[in-house]
């Protein structure tokens, strides 16, 4: 069975903390994708990244960034954590680009 | 930006069929049509995909247009378990193709 874990299911962190979210997957997919999902506004694409080392940027990509130094780990990285920033996390990965994507349970992420 | 519409929410009694329907009338010819959901507290589930023949798997059937404008996502005999946020998203199968989830569709079913 496919599967994408994820590091936490709840994290609450302090504004100006570096916040780290990891995200491991075990199908040996070479594309994966950071999204953070609010209320009213749907899953919005933070960042993606289809092979090791290389990332690009989705819709909303500022106050994040990324690291892929393996092919089956995708880390989303909050530089300086604000309150607007308080959101569900949640990572995905797929095959090829195009594939079906498979997702994580997801990271409640506060920020006070 | 999405390119689907979908109602905001929907009721289906239980033991019957769920027709969930989905308009994408800018769908152009190399974008395929994905159907998820998301449970509550959960990350989001495939359920389906197509590109204009029909397609029925374990969990659902798709119905798709023959302009392929619009398509309909069946659950054939909805269980309480099957209350969830469905979404229908337009993408191609390619490189730099995005998933966009929009707000879905809040099916509740009833007892």
């Amino acid at each position: 069975d496919v599967k994408v874990t994820q590091s936490s299911r709840y994290l609450v962190k302090r504004t100006g903390e570096k916040v780290f979210l990891e995200c491991v997957q075990d199908m040996d997919h070479e594309n994966m994708f950071w999204y953070r999902q609010d209320p009213g506004l749907g899953l919005r694409l933070i960042y993606f990244s289809y092979d090791v080392k290389m990332k690009e940027k989705g819709d909303i990509p500022e106050g994040y960034s990324v690291s892929r130094e393996k092919k089956e780990r995708f880390s989303l990285i909050l530089e300086s954590a604000s309150t607007n920033q308080t959101s569900m996390y949640l990572c995905a990965s797929s095959l090829w680009q195009g594939g079906e994507q498979f997702f994580g349970p997801g990271t409640r992420l506060t920020v006070l | 930006d999405a390119k689907t519409t979908q109602p905001t929410s929907m009721d289906c009694a239980e033991g019957r069929a769920a027709n969930l329907p989905c308009n994408h009338s800018t769908i152009s010819g190399n974008e395929y049509v994905y159907w998820y959901r998301q449970i509550h507290s959960q990350g989001p589930q495939y359920i389906i995909h197509g590109l204009k023949n029909n397609e029925t798997n374990e969990m659902a059937s798709l119905i798709i247009t023959e302009d392929r404008k619009s398509s309909t996502l069946i659950l054939p005999h909805a269980t309480l378990r099957d209350t969830a946020v469905y979404y229908c998203i337009v993408t191609t199968r390619g490189t730099g193709n995005q998933f966009y989830f929009g707000t879905g569709t809040s099916l509740t079913v009833i007892p």
